[in-house]
Parts: structure tokens; C-alpha cells; sequence
């Protein structure tokens, strides 16, 4: 199945900047997925990027907000931006465990996650 | 409705038992499901994928899915201490959509 790759893994950011996180993965994908996770809940989309178009935002989330990057088949980045304390949450990207063999029919793989706390 | 519903627990089972793990869905996601296991700092990790009606057993997971009455369930036989962590549910429309979660089930396995 597919190996993702992402950075940082935590990262402690003043109110007011912008922080960018990396997700590599070892094979090509159509669809990368990117998640919020806030402390005790369970994880909420933000966001579908494919490769050679806008991503898709979910409601509640907003590209101004979180900008998001897909250059290629294997790589996106994720930024939040103008941060507030409301802002600190695990972020985790995902892609179809098959890669790009097929449908998702596999089930999803995460990266590690990114943890932020923002001061 | 929300899409996916689950009780959060705690559940607290002793080592060796079984553990039972339920979860409900709205028409939103209706064709794939799948369980992961969360433990604490760390991401999900996919353990069982289920897409139609009946068992489908795994080491000593046992996914259920009921589409008639719209839950699908994990079973743990055999509980270890390991297996202590947040079990989250999912589910997606077609193959090609968004996967939605659950809020988790907690379960702590007592030696």
C-alpha cells in the first residue's frame, strides 16, 4: 500500500503566522485527502486535492484559510494560515491504500500527522 | 442524523474477553465501511474494510455489516492490552468519495 511522508511532525507557531505542511507519497494518486484532528475528536475533512485542479473544500473550510498545493501525482502542502489558538490540532493528510491501482475500495493510509500548537 | 455514529465510551473489557464494538450510518455513506484503530498520538491504521452484507473475519477482528439496518460492527475476540485504543468508523458513499468518520469508541482492555 501507499507510504506517506509528512512534515513537520508538531510545530509550536505564534498567533498570526502561517504554517505549511508536507505530504510525500511513495506512488502516484489521483485524490489526496487532508484532515483535522482537534484534541479529543475524531477527524473531519478539509479538503480533496487533485492533481491539476482546485481542491474541493468542505463547509466550514475556506481556501484563504487553507491553501492548498497539489504540483504533482505523489506530492501536496497544506497551509494554515493567519493562525489562531483555535487552530491547534493534529493535521494529517491521506491517500487510497491501492495508490493508484484503482478505486479506494482498499480502505485509506495516513501520514503521521502534524501536530500543532499555536501560542 | 449524523453520518456515522458511535457510543465514545469508554468500553472496558477484561483481558481474554470479547470485545463489541457498534457503530450506525446514515443513506450518506452506504457502500464501504471500514474500521481503524487509533492509538493515542499516533494516526489511524486501517484493521478491516467491509462492503457487503455478513462477516468478514480477520485474525481475531470480525467485521459485521447490516445494510438492512444500517450498523455495522467490530468484534474482538480475544482481547489483549494492546488492543487498547480508539477505534474509529468510517464510511463512503461510492469508492471515489469523501470517507466519513466517526466520533470513536475508546476501549481499554484490563489484564
Amino acid at each position: 500500500s501507499a507510504v506517506i511522508s509528512q512534515k513537520p511532525s508538531r510545530d509550536i507557531c505564534q498567533r498570526g503566522t502561517s504554517l505549511t505542511i508536507q505530504c510525500q507519497v511513495d506512488s502516484q494518486v489521483t485524490m489526496m485527502f487532508w484532515y483535522r484532528q482537534q484534541p479529543g475528536q475524531s477527524l473531519t475533512l478539509i479538503a480533496t486535492a487533485n492533481q491539476g485542479s482546485e481542491a474541493t473544500y468542505e463547509s466550514g473550510f475556506v481556501i484563504d484559510k487553507f491553501p492548498i498545493s497539489r504540483p504533482n501525482l505523489t506530492f501536496s502542502t497544506l497551509t494554515v494560515s493567519n493562525m489562531s489558538p483555535e487552530d491547534s490540532s493534529i493535521y494529517l493528510c491521506s491517500v487510497a491504500r491501492g495508490g493508484r491501482l484503482g478505486p479506494a475500495n482498499y480502505g485509506y493510509t495516513f501520514g503521521s500527522g502534524t501536530r500543532l500548537t499555536v501560542v | 442524523q449524523k453520518e456515522v455514529e458511535q457510543n465514545s465510551g469508554p468500553l472496558s473489557v477484561p483481558e481474554g474477553a470479547i470485545a463489541s464494538l457498534n457503530c450506525t450510518y446514515s443513506d450518506r455513506v452506504s457502500q464501504s465501511f471500514f474500521w481503524y484503530r487509533q492509538y493515542s498520538g499516533k494516526s489511524p491504521e486501517l484493521i478491516m474494510s467491509i462492503y457487503s452484507n455478513g462477516d468478514k473475519e480477520d485474525g481475531r477482528f470480525t467485521a459485521q455489516l447490516n445494510k438492512a439496518s444500517q450498523y455495522v460492527s467490530l468484534l474482538i475476540r480475544d482481547s489483549q492490552p494492546s488492543d487498547s485504543a480508539t477505534y474509529l468508523c468510517a464510511g463512503q458513499k461510492t469508492s471515489y468519495d469523501k470517507v466519513i468518520f466517526g466520533p470513536g469508541t475508546s476501549l481499554s482492555v484490563i489484564p
